[in-house]
Formats: C-alpha cells, sequence, structure tokens
C-alpha cells in the first residue's frame, strides 16, 4: 500500500487565490512527521512546513498552513494569497519512528501552476 | 557554505564507467540520506548515514552501488559498471539527527545521464 498519496497530479489557481493541495498518509507508527517540500522547475527540494504526530495545532509558516486531520490521516498544504513564485511541484512526506533512520517516503507530488 | 552542497552539479558517462557523487552536508549534522529521483519511480531512499555509519543500505538498488561517509561530515555515493536505467537525479540531504521532528535539508542535486 502506498505510504503517502497525493491524488492531484496538477492543480491550477489564479493568483492571490488560496489553494489546497491534497495528501493522505498510512502508518501504524503512532510517532511520525509529516513534511511539505516545494520543488521550483530548478529542481531543489525547499522545506516549507512539517507537523508532528502529537502535534495538538495545525502548523503555519507564513503563508503556508497545514490541515492536519488525523483521524482521517490527512495532512492537506493550504498555500494563502498565491504568487506567481508558488508554481513548482509540491511534495508531501513522511518520517516514521519505527522506520530505520527515519528516512522520508514521499508521495508522487502535485503540479501547482499559478496563473495571473 | 549554510546549505548542503553537491558535486558535480551535472554528469554525463558512458554505460559501463564508474561514476562518484558527492555531497557536503550542512556543518553539525549527524544525519546524511541519499535519494533518488527518477521519471518512473519518483522519489526513493537510497541510504542514509548515522555518523560515519550506514545501519541501513536496503534501499540501494544493487551491489553496483556503494557509499561512504568520511569525518562525520562529506559523503560519496559510488556506483560501478553504470547503466542506462541509473539515470536519475541523485539528492542528498542532511538533519540534525534521525529524530523524526527534524526537517531534513536538501542538495541541488547532481543529474546523472548514463549514455
Amino acid at each position: 500500500a502506498q505510504k503517502i498519496t497525493q491524488t492531484q497530479p496538477g492543480m491550477f489557481v489564479q493568483e492571490k487565490e488560496a489553494v489546497t493541495l491534497d495528501c493522505t498518509y498510512d502508518t501504524s507508527d503512532p510517532s511520525y512527521g509529516l513534511f511539505w517540500y516545494k520543488q521550483p522547475s530548478s529542481g531543489e527540494m525547499i522545506f516549507l512546513i512539517y507537523q508532528g504526530s502529537y502535534d495538538q495545532q495545525n502548523a503555519t509558516e507564513g503563508r503556508y498552513s497545514l490541515n492536519f486531520q488525523k483521524a482521517r490521516k490527512s495532512a492537506n498544504l493550504v498555500i494563502s494569497a498565491s504568487q506567481l513564485g508558488d508554481s513548482a511541484m509540491y511534495f508531501c512526506a513522511m518520517r516514521e519512528d519505527g522506520t530505520s533512520g527515519s528516512r522520508l517516503t514521499f508521495g508522487e507530488g502535485t503540479q501547482l501552476t499559478v496563473n495571473p | 557554505g549554510a546549505g548542503v552542497s553537491q558535486s558535480p552539479s551535472n554528469k554525463v558517462t558512458e554505460k559501463g564507467k564508474d561514476v562518484e557523487l558527492r555531497c557536503d552536508p550542512i556543518s553539525g549534522h549527524t544525519a546524511l540520506y541519499w535519494y533518488r529521483q527518477s521519471l518512473g519511480q519518483g522519489l526513493e531512499f537510497l541510504i542514509y548515514f548515522q555518523g560515519n555509519s550506514a545501519p541501513d543500505k536496503s534501499g540501494l538498488p544493487s551491489d553496483r552501488f556503494s557509499a561512504e561517509r568520511t569525518g562525520g561530515s562529506v559523503s560519496t555515493l559510488t556506483i560501478q559498471r553504470t547503466q542506462q536505467e541509473d539515470s536519475a537525479v541523485y539528492l542528498c540531504a542532511s538533519s540534525l539527527t534521525v529524530v523524526t521532528y527534524n526537517e531534513q535539508f536538501f542538495g541541488p542535486g547532481t543529474r546523472l545521464t548514463v549514455l
């Protein structure tokens, strides 16, 4: 079974609008972390936001927020006030305490395009 | 530098040749990870280091792949007798420790093309 599922291969949003990128995960480990990374066309992976499995509140970092619904095993990324520079591939990833080295397991990614 | 660096940024090689990819992690980061990103396979884990030790090599796709880390810092990923299916972007990441809540910081990657 896929550990991380991103069901939206591509998303389009108008500049200044908000957009939600979906991510569901599968784990039986009670201790885990969820991460979102942005990968522009230049190829670098940029860390955006982190949510721990024991965190009571949803994580926020500037225009990024993570809608964490633990019972549903979802960790959707919300980008508010989209900018042209937000156009990139976005990856949801998970680290599990029980996994050797707490390696990251990635979803397939969502290609976000922000239109002017 | 402040971030993770990788060299070379691009490598074109002929099938059957050996290649070495280098990663310089963020200073003080004890954990170092290698991932591979290819069109058909997405992002896949290869190997990680805790200090100079590689406790888990299960992600390496074949025995042609090996990696080492020295001085708790620089790591080298070596691919022997390269094949066309080895063509991919190889990403290195470092993390303060292996604990779950430490984010992994990625380098710019090495794009490997095997002709």
